[in-house]
């Protein structure tokens, strides 16, 4: 399956600052998903990447908080905008699996404290 | 959005008990999926689902997929320490690119 790096693992910022997260893709793949956990929570998905068009955004999350970046087939960035301690919160990044089975392979995720 | 009911919330377990967790969703899934998570790190798939039924099993992990299409369970055999984590359902109806989560089963296993 795909192997997917992120970047940061982890970090603190202040509030009312930006933090843009990596995702490396070691394969090329059409889409790329963006999902957010709250703490102790499940996963929501904030954002379909395709290469060549704009983000897709689920309902509650907007370009001008989460823009996106997909500027090929296999990396993609995520920027959390003007931070507040609710964003707090594990970015994950996904892409299907290319077995062709039709299910998602998750980064690591990346850590994020607001303070 | 649409939602999936995932039970029990959080168990907590002696080694070698069996483990049982369910989840169920208001509308028809044609795919359900099982995945652990374990801390500092992404979900990672166990157990992959795609017709009504269908039982399969990954060593001591078995998961079905109900006839209604509408639920789905997982069973742990004999748990150990390494079993340790939270269990996420997630299914995606006919049509849609998009998984939908449960909200977790976190599992605590006593040696």
């Amino acid at each position: 399956s795909a192997v997917i790096s992120q970047k940061p693992s982890r970090d603190i910022c202040q509030r009312g600052t930006s933090l843009t997260i990596q995702c490396q893709v070691d394969s090329q793949v059409t889409m790329m998903f963006w999902y957010r956990q709250q703490p102790g929570q499940s996963l929501t998905l904030i954002a379909t990447a395709n290469q060549g068009s704009e983000a897709t955004y689920e309902s509650g999350f907007v370009i001008d908080k989460f823009p996106i970046s997909r500027p090929n087939l296999t990396f993609s960035t995520l920027t959390v905008s003007n931070m507040s301690p609710e964003d707090s919160s594990i970015y994950l990044c996904s892409v299907f699996e290319d077995s062709g089975a039709n299910v998602l392979t998750f980064g690591a995720g990346s850590r994020l404290t607001v303070l | 959005g649409q939602q999936l009911n995932q039970s029990p919330q959080s168990m907590f377990i002696q080694e070698g008990e069996d483990v049982s967790m369910n989840c169920t969703s208001s509308s028809i899934f044609n795919t359900w999926l099982w995945y652990k998570q374990d801390p500092g790190e992404g979900p990672v798939l166990l157990i992959a689902l795609y017709k009504a039924g269908e039982l399969t099993s990954n060593g001591r992990l078995t998961a079905q997929f109900g006839i209604t299409r509408k639920d789905s369970f997982l069973n742990i055999s004999a748990s150990i320490p390494s079993d340790v984590g939270i269990y996420f359902c997630a299914g995606r109806e006919g049509g849609s690119e998009k998984l939908v989560f449960g909200k977790g089963t976190k599992l605590t296993v006593n040696p």
